[in-house]
């Protein structure tokens, strides 16, 4: 069975620097999906960033980046030039590819930003 | 922006007793999903649905619950006989089938 792991339940960072959460998992799959999605308070889920486990690119959103490292089964998530608003609840998560569109989520990184 | 909406926003209940939790999909959405979080506990896959039918459960997923799309809008997930351990929060989530699932707020549900 596929898991995540997420080895940070907290961290903070001052506004306007750089912070990156971790995130491993685990899988016998070659093609899958990871996803980073943000929990602000009291609000839903939303999509921060993919990755395409067949892309060696690493995905950039804006202030968002990843480090995807497939051998090591590796996906951190880069956030630069903190802001207030993203401090939240950060979730990382795992979807295998074909038909299947469960995802596999980590227990989740509470990131405060720090003014 | 449209978004995934739940209803109600927390639910009380007593054990034993039935509850249905209310989604309203993103309304072009093909797909549809229940998660639930345990408190302290990651967010699980409960239960996927396309087409009319579930496509994949989970183990949790066992003969207390069911979810129905009722009037092509809404989307539901009963619990027939609540116990103490399906209080949690429970997340309805839609996709087009472009893999990216959006999320609603979630419904917290107690059972007392």
């Amino acid at each position: 069975a596929q898991t995540v792991t997420q080895s940070q339940p907290e961290m903070s960072v001052q506004e306007a620097e750089t912070v990156t959460l971790s995130c491993t998992y685990d899988t016998s799959e070659s093609d899958y999906y990871l996803f980073w999605y943000k929990q602000p308070p009291s609000r839903q889920m939303i999509l921060v960033i993919r990755q395409e486990a067949y892309k060696q690119q690493n995905a950039t959103e804006n202030r968002f980046s990843v480090n995807f490292q497939k051998a090591a089964k590796s996906f951190s998530l880069k956030i630069s030039d903190s802001q207030l608003g993203d401090a939240a609840m950060y979730f990382c998560a795992y979807m295998r590819g074909g038909s299947n569109y469960k995802l596999t989520f980590g227990k989740g990184t509470l990131l405060t930003v720090n003014p | 922006e449209p978004e995934v909406t739940q209803t109600p926003s927390h639910q009380v209940t007593q054990m034993g007793q039935e509850v249905i939790l209310r989604c309203v999909p993103i309304s072009n959405h093909l797909y549809f999903y229940w998660y639930r979080q345990i408190l302290g506990q990651k967010v699980e896959f409960l239960v996927s649905f396309y087409n009319n039918e579930i496509s994949e459960k989970s183990e949790i997923f066992d003969d207390q619950f069911s979810v129905e799309r009722p009037d092509g809008s809404n989307f539901t997930l009963k619990i027939r006989s609540t116990k103490l351990e399906d209080s949690a929060m429970y997340f309805c989530a839609s996709s087009v089938g472009s893999r990216v699932q959006y999320f609603g707020p979630g419904t917290r549900l107690t059972v007392t």
